[in-house]
C-alpha cells in the first residue's frame, strides 16, 4: 500500500536561508508524487509533481524536488526562503487505483526575518 | 478559467443534524474527489466521482455519502453529525482521463463546526 512520511512537523528558517522539507514514500508500484502548499484558510495549491519524466522537478515559486528511488525520497527544496513561503506543505502519493491522493501529515514552515 | 468553488465556506451545525456541501469543479473536469482535513488525522480521502459514478471510497462510515450530477458538480452529505465531524472539507477536481499523472485542483474548502 502507498504511504507518505514527512519528517518534521515544524521547520523554521531565516529569510534567505535554504528550505528543505523531507518526504519519504512507500509504494508497491512506480509512484506518482506531489507537493502541495496550503496557506491559512485556503485550499491546497500544487507546487510540483513527479511523473517519472525527470528525477529533478521544478515547480512554482522557486521550489524544486528530487526523486531518489534508492532512498524512496522526494524532498522539497528552495535555495532562498522568503517570508511569503510561510505555510503548511504536504507531500502526497497517488493510491494504487490512481483515484486518490494519500497525504503526509504536513510540515509547517516558518520564516523569520 | 474559474477554479474549484465550494459552498458554503463556513457552516455551524449541532450534533445529530445532517449537512450537504457543494462543489463545482473546473470546467471540463469530470472527476471530483472529497477530502476531510482535521488537526489530528490530517488529510483523508473520502470518495471520488467520475461521470456520476463513485469510483473509489475511503475508510469512512456510511454517514458520509456523495453524488455527482451530469454537469460534474458534486455534493457530499453527512448525516447524524458527530462532534468529530468538525473539519475542513476539501473538494478537488481533475480531468479524470489518466488519473495517475493528473493534477488535482483543490477548492478553498468548507469549514464545518459541529456543536
Amino acid at each position: 500500500a502507498q504511504s507518505v512520511t514527512q519528517l518534521g512537523s515544524h521547520v523554521s528558517v531565516s529569510e534567505g536561508a535554504l528550505v528543505l522539507l523531507r518526504c519519504n514514500y512507500s509504494s508497491s508500484v512506480p509512484p506518482y508524487l506531489f507537493w502541495y502548499v496550503q496557506y491559512p484558510n485556503q485550499g491546497l495549491q500544487l507546487l510540483l509533481k513527479y511523473t517519472s519524466a525527470a528525477t529533478l522537478v521544478k515547480g512554482i515559486n522557486g521550489f524544486e524536488a528530487e526523486f531518489k528511488k534508492s532512498e524512496t525520497s522526494f524532498h522539497l527544496t528552495k535555495p532562498s526562503a522568503h517570508m511569503s513561503d510561510a505555510a503548511e506543505y504536504f507531500c502526497a502519493v497517488r493510491n494504487q487505483a490512481g483515484t486518490a491522493l494519500i497525504f503526509g501529515k504536513g510540515t509547517t514552515l516558518s520564516v523569520s526575518s | 478559467k474559474a477554479g474549484v468553488t465550494q459552498t458554503p465556506r463556513y457552516l455551524i451545525k449541532t450534533r445529530g443534524q445532517q449537512v450537504t456541501l457543494s462543489c463545482s469543479p473546473i470546467s471540463g473536469h469530470r472527476s471530483v474527489s472529497w477530502y476531510q482535513q482535521t488537526p489530528g488525522q490530517g488529510l483523508q480521502f473520502l470518495f471520488e466521482y467520475f461521470s456520476e459514478t463513485q469510483r473509489n471510497k475511503g475508510n469512512f462510515p456510511g454517514r458520509f455519502s456523495g453524488r455527482q450530477f451530469s454537469n460534474s458538480r458534486s455534493e457530499m452529505n453527512v448525516s447524524t453529525l458527530e462532534l468529530g465531524d468538525s473539519a475542513l472539507y476539501l473538494c478537488a477536481s481533475s480531468l479524470g482521463d489518466s488519473e495517475y499523472q493528473e493534477t488535482q485542483y483543490f477548492g478553498p474548502g468548507t469549514r464545518l463546526l459541529v456543536l
